[in-house]
């Protein structure tokens, strides 16, 4: 069973930095893009980033180019989103999906910018 | 970039219903076209991939059709599990886009 788990999320002050984390089992993990997607509280589903699968080709929405890094790990079968100089519209749930047609979904991690 | 525009932005229906939600993109997206739904509280589902190809699972009364820049979503006969929000997302270019969502509430 495809697995996804978010983690790392929680409230941070306009400026600051965060990591949240996708654990992944029950695929071939190193074969798969890997996206993060966005929803802020009440609104819909906005795309925030891709990495391929070795790592080596990442793409970002143009809200958060220059500010925020995806990763990941093949080893370990973890993505990873650094957030830096956060801002309070960045507040939303953090999604991690396999593929560009979002395959399979984790639950979430909620991220808060506020002062 | 390329918009993704849904419409309605909201609908009513009763159970056996037939409903049919459309989503046009800004410019021809090659029928990279995938559809999700989401309950309350709950993270989307993926339901359709590649304009009208069912993701695994996902009942038929799902399907999905189009060309170009015009795509529709039907549910054939609407159940109470089907009572969500839909999107529409295009991957045909980065960035992804995803449209603004289609409630679909108890008439």
């Amino acid at each position: 069973e495809v697995q996804l788990v978010e983690s790392g999320g929680g409230l941070v002050q306009p400026g600051g930095s965060l990591r949240v984390s996708c654990a992944a089992s029950g695929f071939t993990f190193s074969s798969h893009y890997l996206s993060w997607v966005r929803q802020a509280p009440g609104k819909g589903l906005e795309w925030v980033a891709i990495i391929n699968q070795d790592g080596s080709e990442k793409f970002y929405a143009d809200s958060v180019k220059g500010r925020f890094t995806i990763s990941r790990d093949n080893a370990r079968t973890s993505l990873y989103l650094q957030m830096n100089s956060l801002r309070v519209e960045d507040t939303a749930a953090y999604f991690c999906t396999i593929d560009v047609i979002g395959r399979h979904w984790g639950q979430g991690t909620q991220v808060t910018v506020s002062s | 970039d390329i918009q993704m525009t849904q419409s309605p932005p909201s609908l009513s229906a009763s159970v056996g219903d037939r409903v049919t939600i459309t989503c046009r993109a800004s410019q021809d997206i090659n029928n990279y076209l995938a559809w999700f739904q989401q309950q309350p509280g709950k993270a989307p589902k993926a339901l359709i991939y590649a304009t009208s190809s069912l993701q695994s699972g996902v009942p038929s009364r799902f399907s999905g059709s189009g060309s170009g820049t015009d795509f529709t979503l039907t549910i054939s006969s609407l159940q109470p599990e089907d009572f969500a929000t839909y999107y529409c997302q295009q991957y045909n270019d980065y960035p992804l886009t995803f449209g603004g969502g289609t409630k679909v509430e108890i008439k």
